[in-house]
């Protein structure tokens, strides 16, 4: 079975530039979420999606990022415009039966 | 709120040595608990999980055991090698599709 996959593997832009990163799940996962990881801290929670409808995106910086999930399977992630505190990890996962599965991430690197 | 508590790292050992990795929560609810470990430039594996109290989640070597009363899921491995280092995750998830709610996470090294 194929896991979540997550593309580019790297970004490095200069601030207020835009950037996407986009995910597909586990065949079959409804439910699609982005996470945020600032190196040393543990990932949190920028959207989450069954789906194609939003179920949480309270933690997400509206002003600047979006995220979309159209028939319910790919995902892509913007930001626009980014900032210096956006370099960070971005983790895409899906969940089947209780259990998130983790894409490897896109690193980003705002200079 | 939701919160996870992790040890503070890092935490280097020598092959063979006794690992354990405290984890403790706070927690509105009965959540699932879960140790996510992440290997160097690899995105997050799940390890373990348990679901409810006094259940033990084991792989690999590794154990954890759900303790409501101390609400705690501390992670133990009797005999750790090289290639357990990496760093490693507690987390707790409130319903089956509901978002993970992370530690800081904790390196850990092994020396041959």
């Amino acid at each position: 079975e194929a896991g979540v996959a997550q593309s580019p593997r790297y970004k490095i832009i200069e601030k207020r530039q835009s950037v996407a990163f986009w995910c597909n799940p586990i065949s079959g996962h409804a439910t699609l979420y982005w996470y945020q990881q600032i190196l040393g801290q543990g990932p949190k929670l920028l959207i989450q999606f069954q789906n194609n409808g939003v179920v949480d995106d309270s933690q997400l910086p509206k002003d600047r990022f979006s995220a979309e999930r159209l028939k319910g399977v790919d995902s892509t992630l913007k930001i626009q415009p980014a900032k210096l505190e956006d370099s960070a990890v971005y983790l895409c996962a899906s969940n089947m039966e209780g259990t998130q599965y983790f894409g490897p991430g896109t690193r980003l690197l705002v200079l | 709120g939701n919160s996870v508590t992790q040890m503070e790292g890092p935490v280097t050992l020598s092959e063979e040595a006794f690992l354990t990795i405290n984890c403790t929560y706070t927690a509105t609810g009965y959540p699932s608990l879960f140790w996510y470990v992440q290997y160097p430039g690899e995105g997050l594996q799940l390890l373990l999980k348990a679901t409810k109290a006094d259940d033990k989640g084991s792989n690999k070597g590794f154990e954890a055991t759900y303790r409501k009363e101390t609400t705690s899921f501390h992670l133990e491995k009797g005999s750790v090698q090289v290639s357990d280092s990496a760093v490693y995750f507690c987390a707790l998830g409130l319903g089956a599709n509901s978002k993970l709610t992370f530690g800081k996470g904790i390196t850990l090294s092994v020396r041959p």
